[in-house]
């Protein structure tokens, strides 16, 4: 157990709704990272946060915005949802910001119909 | 972007065998780092290495950091049915760029 829980744990839904992922880093970690994990794709980076602030961007669409909350924890919010967004969001927490060891939570698997 | 290339794809061994994968990159990083996922799960780490030419050991996982700085390589001694998983190694160049991810060695082994 690495300490990161993340809710749900499956969502299945269907195109053009918007769905809310959560995130609760390890105890202390002030940084949350994003990740999307398909079939073809592998590992992509989405977006970091690191205590309330925005700190990195990856491939992250337009339709998919995050924030972290006073409390740390995050949340991934999707919208205007399409078939290829299926797949695992996982994320992962550290204690810095500028950490490059990083844990991940057990992920949320998204099937969009 | 950067890419890492992760090789093999697949490895199917027999129990007790030892196991060798690697990554490589077009451009240097500065930390390696190597995971493990079980299905349904996320990520585990296994090993990080923060310099380039460093040998570390975790159990029967021995990973090195190329002296190139463009490679990375993990070892697997006797290997057991628990080690099944994906492997996956991930870069970073510096703690202000996002880590890269290979795209994972998936290992079967059979008893």
């Amino acid at each position: 157990d690495s300490g990161v829980t993340q809710t749900p744990k499956h969502l299945i839904t269907a195109t053009g709704q918007r769905v809310t992922l959560r995130c609760s880093p390890r105890s202390g970690d002030l940084s949350v990272y994003w990740y999307q994990q398909s079939l073809d794709q592998g590992l992509q980076f989405l977006i970091q946060y690191y205590n309330g602030e925005e700190r990195a961007k990856g491939n992250i669409l337009e339709r998919f915005s995050a924030q972290q909350f006073p409390d740390l924890h995050s949340e991934l919010n999707l919208s205007s949802l399409e078939l290829g967004d299926s797949a695992l969001y996982f994320c992962a927490s550290s204690p810095r910001l500028h950490q490059e060891t990083q844990y991940f939570g057990p992920g949320t698997r998204l099937l969009v119909l | 972007g950067q890419q890492l290339n992760q090789s093999p794809q697949s490895m199917f061994i027999q129990e007790g065998e030892d196991v060798s994968m690697n990554c490589t990159s077009s451009s240097i990083f500065n930390t390696w780092l190597w995971y493990k996922q079980d299905p349904g799960e996320g990520p585990v780490l296994l090993i990080a290495l923060y310099k380039a030419g460093e040998l570390t050991s975790n159990g029967r996982l021995t990973a090195q950091f190329g002296i190139t700085r463009k490679d990375s390589f993990l070892n697997i001694s006797a290997s057991i049915p628990s080690d099944v998983g994906i492997y996956f190694c991930a870069g970073s160049f510096s703690g202000n760029t996002p880590l890269v991810f290979g795209k994972g060695t998936r290992l079967s082994v059979i008893a």
